[in-house]
């Protein structure tokens, strides 16, 4: 159950385009398509953006996306807001009703 | 509208047990998945343990097994976490969370999220 692994930073100017990357193994992110991404405000729970690589959660700005290729899935947000800046984070379904976490990835906007 | 409320997390010393709750409402909790998932200050997010809808299916991770046990009470819409042999290294926030899909299927991932309940083990 070792972590997903993504950049522990990002940032971009407002308007900006930025992709985030999420590195699993043929266990989890490589063998299901299940991998989902959450945006997390300071004090907050996390909230869904991605679910199944790459379908949008109800509401959600069609600024963000997300796709994958092999063992990597990516978050990209376009047309970047002052108010996107947060930590994201992926996860991959692991079989057996299990979950593995990225270690999450803080998104600066300058 | 869905709401995920977790409580029960106090300072405990390291050996001790705590039980978490997660009392859910606005939706059919019976038909969805649940999860506990913890965050420890600073750091990131990490899957603790889950059940399915009936309890059919559970499992943890790695980390807590043997020492934590997830159940559910779908009469009185709660989720429960028994926390035992407490260690040092289970500071965290936790969190519980909804299966995100819709009666009797999963998508899964993690729709919803409660504010999370903190729980330091501490001499």
């Amino acid at each position: 159950q070792s972590a997903l692994t993504q950049p522990a930073s990002v940032s971009g100017s407002p308007g900006q385009s930025i992709t985030i990357s999420c590195t699993g193994t043929s266990s989890n992110v490589g063998r299901y398509n299940f991998v989902s991404w959450y945006q997390q405000l300071p004090g907050k729970g996390p909230k869904l953006l991605i679910y199944e690589d790459n379908k949008r959660h109800s509401g959600l700005s069609h600024r963000f996306s997300g796709s994958k290729s092999g063992n990597t899935a990516s978050l990209t947000i376009s047309g970047l807001q002052i108010e996107d800046e947060a930590d994201y984070y992926c996860c991959s379904y692991a079989g057996g009703i299990t979950f593995v976490f990225g270690g999450g990835t803080k998104l600066t906007v300058l | 509208e869905v709401q995920l409320v977790e409580s029960g997390g106090v300072l405990v010393q390291p050996g001790g047990s705590l039980r978490l709750s997660c009392e859910a409402s606005g939706f059919n909790f019976g038909d969805y998945g649940m999860h506990w998932v913890r965050q420890a200050p600073g750091k990131g997010l990490e899957w603790v343990s889950g059940v399915s809808w009936k309890s059919g299916t559970i499992n943890n991770a790695d980390s807590v097994k043997g020492r934590f046990t997830i159940s559910r009470d779908n009469a009185r819409n709660s989720l429960f976490l028994q926390m035992n042999s407490l260690r040092p290294e289970d500071t965290a926030i936790y969190f519980c969370a909804k299966e995100a899909g819709g009666s009797g299927y999963t998508d899964w991932a993690l729709e919803y999220w409660g504010q999370g309940t903190l729980v330091t083990v501490s001499s």
